[in-house]
């Protein structure tokens, strides 16, 4: 199965809160697992990505849980802003030579509210 | 440094028209892929190309295809054109680092509309 299924479709969250969005893949071969934020009238730009020999990245405000057993990980922003309201992405792609080749989710809509 | 930049960002056609939309990938980037954005989906991957050739493609008809040049600019035809195939067509590349980070940077893309 090629599939990464994102959830979910769209989020609010209060200045300051955590916002979390799941991603759950199939194919254990994907072996590179990127999450990308697009703005309206943008194309996706990388965030943070994360490969599977390791359960947690964090780079700033955000946090990829990786659960390899369970096929899922996740992103966690942390003291969400306004400035975070956006659409996010995650992806899964199989094998460093292949990183053109990116599965993305369905996304999720973000919004952060002052 | 210039990043990617894609032209038209948007345009019109009718059913059956033959579209080419232009990319011109980040300085030093040498692979470029294309990928079809429908209004609030996720990217779908259409092909790639590496020092001119096709490297790997996505479940699309042949109807979709490519090109890339000594520069590594690249163009995306599509033939043939349909209802369905109105969406925002992103140019992504990524140089001989970025196949090792795997980080692919991305145009605004073209925004394509058939009637």
């Amino acid at each position: 199965q090629q599939q990464v299924k994102q959830s979910p479709q769209s989020l609010i969250v209060q200045k300051g809160g955590i916002s979390i969005i799941n991603c759950a893949y199939e194919n254990t071969a994907f072996d590179y697992f990127p999450w990308y934020q697009q703005f309206p009238g943008k194309g996706p730009a990388l965030l943070i990505a994360i490969r599977p020999d390791v359960s947690e990245k964090k780079e700033g405000r955000f946090t990829i849980s990786f659960n390899k057993s369970a096929k899922q990980f996740s992103l966690h922003i942390m003291d969400s802003q306004p400035g975070d309201s956006a659409t996010y992405f995650c992806a899964a792609t199989l094998g460093s030579s292949n990183t053109g080749k990116l599965i993305f989710g369905q996304g999720t809509t973000l919004q952060v509210k002052p | 440094e210039t990043g990617v930049t894609q032209s038209p960002t948007h345009l019109i056609k009718t059913r059956g028209q033959q579209v080419t939309l232009r990319c011109s990938s980040q300085s030093g980037h040498n692979t470029v892929s294309w990928y079809q954005q429908a209004l609030g989906q996720g990217p779908q991957f259409i092909f790639q190309y590496y020092r001119e050739e096709e490297n790997g493609r996505g479940n699309f008809p042949p109807r979709f295809s490519g090109l890339q040049f000594p520069n590594y600019s690249s163009e995306l035809n599509v033939n043939a054109l349909e209802l369905d195939d109105s969406a925002l067509y992103l140019c992504a590349s990524s140089g001989t680092s970025g196949r090792a980070t795997g980080e692919l940077f991305f145009g605004e893309g073209s925004r394509l509309t058939v009637l």
